[in-house]
Order: C-alpha cells, then structure tokens, then sequence
C-alpha cells in the first residue's frame, strides 16, 4: 500500500540550479496537488491538476513548473532554484469533488533547502 | 479571496487539561471543512472532517470540531489532551464546487507538558 510516494526526500542545491521533486500515487485519484509549507504561513497551495494533461495555478506559482502526462505522476519543477524556495514541499492527492468525500490525502514531504 | 484564520499560534497545555482550537473561513457558500494534524517531522494527518449532516463531528484519537454555518467557524476540541498530541493542527475548507484544492489556515502548534 504505498499511497502517495515523494522523491527525494531531501535534497540540498545551489540557486539557479534546476530541480525536479517527483510525486507518484498508486490510487488513480484525478486530482493531484503541490503545496509549500513555511514557518508563519501554513500550507500554501503551488500548482494543482484535475486530471491529465490538465493544471492550474495556485497561490504561489511563480517560479515553479509542473506537468501532467500521466494520472499518477505529478513532477514539480524550480526551474532557476532561488534561496526564498527553500521549504519543505508536500504532494498529495484526492478523488474528485462529490465522490469518496473528497478528503486529500498527503505525501510525508521532500525537504529543499536552496544555498 | 477566501482565507481561513486560525487565531491561536502556539498553545501550551498541561496533560489532561481541555482543548479548544479556532478556526474561522471567509466564504458564504457550501464548504467541506477540515482539520489535519502534523506531528513533529511527519506528514499531514487527516483528524476529522465536515461535509453535510450533524455539525458535530468526530475524528480520530478523542478529537471532535463543530462547525457553526452562522459563524463562520469550525474549532476543535479534545476534553483532555496528551503529551502525545503535541504538534501542529491545521484547519481547512474546501470550497463547494470550486475544485478539490484546500485553503489552509496558518495553523496552530500545541505543545502539552507532561
């Protein structure tokens, strides 16, 4: 039963780099989300999808790329990495509105810290 | 735009003592509420969840919120708290028909002294 899996878990790069966090669920849930945690703000919605082949933006997507070739993957992207992206990232993911309840379901996290 | 604002910060209790924790949202429509719970290093844990029915309901690990639709609120509550339930709780909606992304509030750390 693996869930929502994120990789890697931690990762440490340099700004201007660019960085890809992977995240794959085994549930075929249609929707697919990347939230940043960070001290004083809470969870902060990045980038969300419906469905494949389908995103949006969230609260704060500058900076950050994502795609959605595939139901089950959902690979965020920091295209040029910068120290204010330092965070700990969180996927997760749920069936859509209206069945199963919509509860979202999270990965544990991939840790980025930018120098 | 909608927001949720939970007003407590940091909350220190002694073991056994009671629990209350807010949360208000911003949004006059139909919403699914939520409260996640985070222990030190973890991911985010579901504990309880409001969609339609009794107000009041109940989650995991003695914890139950009630939701007032006149207030705009959803708090949790736990009669008498463990050291185990030191960590941080975040209160979330889901707005009606608007996708299925939460809007989290800035959350709340508890900290409970054996």
């Amino acid at each position: 039963d693996a869930g929502i899996t994120q990789s890697p878990r931690y990762k440490i790069t340099e700004t201007g780099r660019q960085v890809t966090l992977m995240c794959h669920q085994t549930w075929s849930h249609s929707y697919m989300f990347w939230y940043r945690q960070d001290l004083g703000h809470g969870l902060r919605l990045i980038y969300y999808s419906a469905a494949a082949d389908i995103t949006d933006k969230g609260e704060v997507p500058d900076g950050y790329v994502v795609s959605r070739s595939k139901t089950e993957n959902f690979p965020l992207t920091l295209e040029s990495a910068t120290r204010s992206q330092t965070s700990v990232y969180f996927c997760a993911s749920s069936p859509p509105p209206g069945t199963g309840g919509n509860t979202i379901y999270f990965g544990e996290g991939s840790w980025l810290t930018v120098v | 735009a909608q927001s949720v604002s939970q007003h407590n910060h940091h909350v220190i209790l002694s073991e056994a003592a009671s629990l209350e924790l807010g949360c208000n949202y911003s949004y006059g429509g139909t919403v699914n509420l939520f409260w996640y719970v985070q222990y030190p290093g973890q991911h985010l844990q579901l504990l309880l969840k409001y969609f339609s029915g009794d107000p009041l309901v109940k989650g995991i690990k003695g914890f139950e919120a009630e939701f007032i639709k006149s207030k705009f609120s959803f708090n949790l509550r736990k009669p008498s708290v463990q050291w185990s339930d030191t960590a941080e709780y975040f209160c979330a909606v889901n707005i009606y028909n608007q996708g299925g992304k939460l809007i989290f509030g800035q959350g709340t750390e508890l900290s409970v002294k054996p």
